[in-house]
């Protein structure tokens, strides 16, 4: 099972400031099957990050993905007040797909 | 657009087994482009992914749950479905049904409380 860890568990910022996340596997991701989701309170995760750098429908272009291998980030370029939330990458190149322990994103 | 919802009963009790259904919408799950997927969260908690099935009847499971878990599907009624046996309180959570292993759509989830 690749076990994801995500850093820093908490991450205090304001808005218009430049957002980093990373999630490192311990095993290498198969094809860059690696994703990122954003959870409100109370809602179910969206996808943001598919094949660890395209974005999904919708989403706006501060929010990017890089990565290969076992090392991957998030980016938000400009946070903005409703990106305040919690992250998790989840990776879907093996079976069992895992999770993140997650990332909490707050305004500082 | 595609849209799934769960149903089931919202408490369980200890022993017995968590039935929960999620019908999709705007989509089919004959579609032989994606799987059909289970995912829970524990209250306060973080995400783990159950299993998914293909409209083949092919299935995975997460090997942690791998002796309780059973998903089907019906492609007639367009709906899929998690069966999970001999429930503890450690299976509370909100759960979910999601389209593909890209979970690129969500049912809105479920909260099932495992108490007597």
């Amino acid at each position: 099972e690749i076990v994801l860890t995500q850093s820093p568990g908490t991450l205090s910022l304001s808005p218009g400031e430049r957002a980093t996340l990373s999630c490192r596997a311990s095993q290498s991701v198969s094809s860059t099957y690696l994703a990122w989701y954003q959870q409100k309170p109370g809602q179910a995760p969206r996808l943001l990050i598919y094949g660890a750098s395209s974005r999904a429908t919708g989403i706006p272009d501060r929010f990017s993905g890089s990565g290969s291998g076992t090392d991957f980030t998030l980016t938000i370029s400009r946070l903005e007040p409703e990106d305040f939330a919690l992250y998790y990458c989840q990776q879907y190149g093996s079976s069992p797909y895992t999770f993140g322990q997650g990332t909490k994103l707050e305004i500082k | 657009q595609v849209q799934l919802q769960e149903s089931g009963p919202g408490l369980v009790k200890p022993s017995e087994t968590l039935s929960l259904t999620c019908t999709v919408s705007g989509g089919s799950v004959s579609s032989g482009s994606y799987y059909w997927s289970w995912i829970r969260q524990p209250p306060g908690k973080g995400l783990e992914w159950i299993g998914y099935i293909y409209y083949s009847g092919s299935t995975s499971y997460n090997p942690s749950l791998k002796s309780r878990v059973t998903i089907s599907v019906d492609t007639s009624k367009n709906r899929f479905s998690l069966k999970m046996s001999s429930v503890t309180a450690a299976d509370t959570a909100v759960y979910y049904c999601a389209r593909g292993g890209i979970l690129d759509f969500w049912g809105q989830g479920t909260l099932v409380t495992v108490s007597s």
